[in-house]
């Protein structure tokens, strides 16, 4: 079957620019996570849904990143007023639930 | 404190032979799981093996298991009889609490397998 898909996978903006990333999840996963990894390191948690309800934004950095999943299912994850040190590849994740997540191939972000 | 911790940067191993990476872990919570990850030059994510904290028996997967000593709050990954394609970023995660919540990950070792 399909597995996590985002959109798209490469983006350059300007700053001060808004942008949205997109996360298409496995059909029927319950949950529904992006990270944000930086070049040579680990992925970092930002946020999380179980259906279409947020259950942790600890991660978030700032109030210009906010995300959302109105239906359950596709994900939205939407940065304002870009700054150079949101260059990233953002990945989101799904899972039916219980263990393992499954990522997706990320969206690599360069603002300029 | 680091709540995953890798220490090995990079290893190097031949074909054919066994190779662990080490994982470190802290938490307080009784109930988590650890997951293995492997990142290959592609970038994607590929998720590998997962054991939980109360279970007795140490996860495998095929060429993958995982050796849990809990006592040591360690969780390597053991690839045996390795392959040029295992040659990838690997990381090392925890999930605190009960499932469905978000993977802490270590900052990875870099594998290269020789011919």
């Amino acid at each position: 079957g399909a597995g996590v898909s985002q959109s798209p996978r490469y983006k350059v903006t300007k700053r001060g620019q808004d942008v949205a990333l997109r996360c298409d999840p496995i059909s029927g996963h319950v949950s529904l996570y992006w990270y944000r990894q930086a070049l040579g390191q680990g992925p970092e948690f930002l946020t999380y849904f179980n259906y279409e309800a947020q259950q942790d934004k600890s991660g978030l950095p700032n109030d210009r990143f906010s995300a959302e999943r109105p239906e359950g299912s596709i994900s939205t994850l939407t940065i304002q007023r870009t700054e150079q040190r949101d260059s990233a590849m953002y990945r989101c994740a799904s899972s039916p639930g219980l263990l393992e997540q499954y990522f997706g191939p990320g969206t690599r972000l360069t603002v300029t | 404190a680091q709540k995953i911790t890798q220490t090995q940067p990079g290893m190097f191993v031949q074909e054919k032979e066994a190779v662990t990476l080490d994982c470190t872990y802290d938490t307080s919570d009784p109930s988590y799981g650890l997951f293995w990850y492997k990142q290959p030059s592609s970038g994607e994510m590929i998720f590998l093996i997962y054991q939980g904290s109360y279970d007795q028996q140490n996860a495998t997967e095929g060429r993958y298991s995982l050796n849990f000593q809990k006592a040591r709050k360690s969780a390597n990954l053991v690839i045996s009889a390795s392959q040029l394609g295992d040659s990838a970023m690997y990381f090392c995660a925890m999930r605190e609490g009960q499932a469905g919540t978000a993977l802490i990950f270590g900052k990875g070792t870099t594998l290269s397998v020789s011919s």
